[in-house]
């Protein structure tokens, strides 16, 4: 079974902090994406990345950067955290040349900015 | 933009009748769709997909339906039981590019 794993389930951060969210996969997915959720709006991709030290630019990539330095970490930052950034955040990763595409989940952070 | 819409945020079913959830999307390049059923609190999980080349995909109680013609697909759950209460989120991608645009979800409750 694919694990992926998040650092915190649950986050309290001060408007200006810089905030850090950590995501670790087992399955040596080449893949892994950072997503926030709002209600209404779905699934959003923030940032992707397609192997290490790569990154991509998702959707909304506004007010976050992302590091890659290991297979099985991604990580998402928020360099000055706002009240808009109060969201759950999921993390997934997917391997290539599996014939399946299919995104596997973390359970998520809940991060509230105040 | 929303290349993948979900027109209905909820859903009530009574428990052993039939679901239908329905996704539309716009981009005539999407060539695999994916559903996602998601608890609160939990990481949605992978439920079921169709390739383009398909027109429906049987899993168990789970038949997904996709018309490529009206740029429609749709989820069936046969029979509903209250354990399938959940938000469902359809999802689609292209090129094998890895990256899902998801709609913005189907809230479902299958009432005993």
């Amino acid at each position: 079974d694919v694990k992926v794993t998040q650092s915190s389930r649950y986050l309290v951060k001060r408007t200006g902090e810089k905030v850090f969210l950590e995501c670790v996969q087992d399955m040596d997915h080449e893949n892994m994406f950072w997503y926030r959720q709002d209600p209404g709006l779905g699934l959003r991709l923030i940032y992707f990345s397609y192997d290490v030290k790569m990154k991509e630019k998702g959707d909304i990539p506004e007010g976050y950067s992302v590091s890659r330095e290991k297979k099985e970490r991604f990580s998402l930052i928020l360099e000055s955290a706002s009240t808009n950034q109060t969201s759950m955040y999921l993390c997934a990763s997917r391997g290539m040349g599996e014939g399946r595409r299919e995104q596997y989940f973390g359970p998520g952070t809940r991060l509230t900015v105040t | 933009d929303q290349q993948v819409k979900q027109n209905s945020p909820s859903l009530s079913v009574q428990e052993g009748r039939i679901s239908i959830l329905n996704c539309d999307y716009t981009n005539s390049m999407f060539d695999y769709f994916l559903w996602y059923k998601k608890y609160p609190a939990e990481g949605p999980t992978f439920l079921i997909s169709i390739s383009s080349i398909k027109d429906k995909n049987e899993d168990g109680r789970f038949t997904v339906f996709l018309n490529k013609s009206a740029k429609h697909l749709s989820l069936h759950i046969v029979p509903s039981q209250p354990g399938d209460s959940a938000v469902y989120f359809c999802a689609a991608m292209y090129n094998q590019g890895g990256k899902l645009i998801f709609g913005q979800g189907t809230e479902l409750s299958v009432k005993p």
